[in-house]
């Protein structure tokens, strides 16, 4: 089947820098790909869809400038969680599809300090 | 806009009984349902899915859901469950026509299968 893999699966970063997290599709290429935040005990929200070769769209109150989506090739996608401040602190994950259905990814822990 | 309802947030069920998780979406349109579960700080894995066609749908691990139309539900249903079934349930619904790869989740159950 389809594999998404996230790299790095956690990183702990100090307030007020930024750290990139990459989604990556193995073995199938993805026109879009999608970005979910995950806060503890929490449901998964949907940040933005990424989108290749054009702008991401993002979701009602999540900050474009603060949350900077690249989606460089069919294969990869990254999130860039910029000027990081301990709110941020949460579970990113990202999926994507092919013909045969939704892929996630194993997620990305995310700890600001 | 599409939302989806778990009723129960966290349900405690005896290993080898049956259990039923809640699902209630509401959506004005045709949507596409589907269950994941999530186990410790792990991704998403894909139980089951309905797209169209028979209501009765059958997934991994011995776990069914049965889409009901009328009234607006999917739940997941397993008659005997196991301690490796512990873990966190998420329903989530597609809309067909506006971007199926576009999932809203609900909030979550916590299965906690006990000995």
């Amino acid at each position: 089947g389809a594999v998404v893999s996230q790299h790095p699966s956690w990183v702990i970063c100090k307030s007020g820098t930024s750290v990139k997290i990459e989604c990556r599709s193995l073995d199938f290429q993805a026109t879009t790909m999608f970005w979910y935040r995950q806060f503890p005990k929490q449901s998964l929200m949907l940040m933005a869809t990424s989108n290749e070769g054009s702008k991401a769209t993002y979701e009602q109150g999540v900050e474009k400038d603060k949350f900077l989506i690249n989606h460089a090739s069919l294969t990869l996608s990254t999130l860039t969680v910029t000027s990081a401040h301990p709110e941020d602190s949460s579970f990113y994950i990202c999926s994507a599809s092919d013909q045969g259905g939704i892929y996630f990814g194993p997620g990305t822990r995310l700890t600001v300090t | 806009a599409q939302s989806v309802t778990q009723l129960d947030s966290q349900v405690p069920v005896f290993e080898e009984a049956p259990v039923e998780l809640r699902c209630n979406y509401s959506s004005s349109v045709s949507v596409y349902l589907f269950w994941y579960v999530q186990y410790p700080n792990q991704g998403l894995q894909l139980l089951l899915k309905y797209l169209s066609g028979s209501t009765l749908v059958k997934g991994i691990n011995g776990f069914e859901a049965e889409f009901n139309k009328s009234q607006t539900s999917f739940h997941l249903r397993k008659p005997s469950v196991h301690i490796s079934d512990t873990a966190e349930y998420f329903c989530a619904v597609s809309d067909p026509q506006g971007g199926s790869e576009k999932l809203v989740f609900g909030k979550g159950t916590k299965l906690t299968v006990n000995p």
